[in-house]
């Protein structure tokens, strides 16, 4: 079946990048997600990447995708305190549907 | 006004009560979905509609049930409510682009005694 696996907890420094990297397991996803879950909220889409593309870049955030090792991650450049959240990777899971990991909690310290 | 709305956003129950959320939308979608959020496990799909007709279960529907009552409401129910239902559950809606952008109602924390 389908997983999305990603590490729990990040921390950095003000000022730094953060790297959160995803690991999926369908090979026909179209595209591939990121949301972003602020304290109290719902998710919120951060960015995409369509399947055919290796890298997308959205002002501080980049994406990376490597199709043969199903990997994906996400880069924030000069991360804010405001960028502390919880970050989940998606899939496409046919259907019209989304199969989320488990999310990485991104703690930014000043 | 917020595009997605959940009601109650708290609520605390004990075993054996039926208890209901709901969702409302104003951003004219057809698919909605039902997600429930527990710590370290991420976001589960429960249910998942593509219009008022069109019903679907997802990977955790035991113990669930869902009502499409109009194209801008989607009620989860719990029949006969146990304390491992307690989470924070999720609404979502799907916009109408090539990529699946779903948007999240800010969730109803439901706390099962």
């Amino acid at each position: 079946g389908e997983d999305v696996e990603q590490s729990l907890f990040l921390s950095v420094r003000e000022g730094d990048s953060s790297v959160i990297n995803c690991t999926y397991t369908d090979s026909s996803s179209t595209y591939l997600y990121w949301y972003k879950q602020e304290p109290g909220a719902g998710l919120q889409l951060l960015t995409y990447i369509f399947s055919n593309m290796d890298m997308k870049q959205d002002q501080r955030l980049t994406v990376l995708l490597n199709k043969k090792d199903k990997h994906l991650s996400l880069r924030i450049a000069d991360t804010q305190t405001g960028d502390s959240a919880i970050y989940f990777c998606a899939e496409d899971s046919g259907y019209s549907t989304l199969t989320f990991g488990k999310g990485t909690m991104l703690l930014v310290s000043p | 006004d917020a595009d997605v709305t959940q009601t109650p956003r708290n609520r605390i129950t004990k075993t054996g009560k039926r208890i209901m959320l709901e969702c409302s939308q104003t951003k004219g979608h057809d698919r909605m979905y039902w997600y429930r959020q527990d710590p370290g496990l991420g976001l589960r799909l429960i249910y998942y509609s593509f219009d008022v007709k069109d019903i679907n279960k997802g990977e955790i529907s035991d113990g669930y049930s869902v009502s499409r009552q109009a194209q801008a409401k989607f009620s989860l129910s719990l029949e006969s409510a146990i304390p491992n239902q307690t989470a924070l559950y999720f609404c979502a809606t799907r916009g109408t682009g090539n990529y699946n952008e779903q948007f999240f109602g800010p969730g109803t924390r439901l706390t099962v005694l």
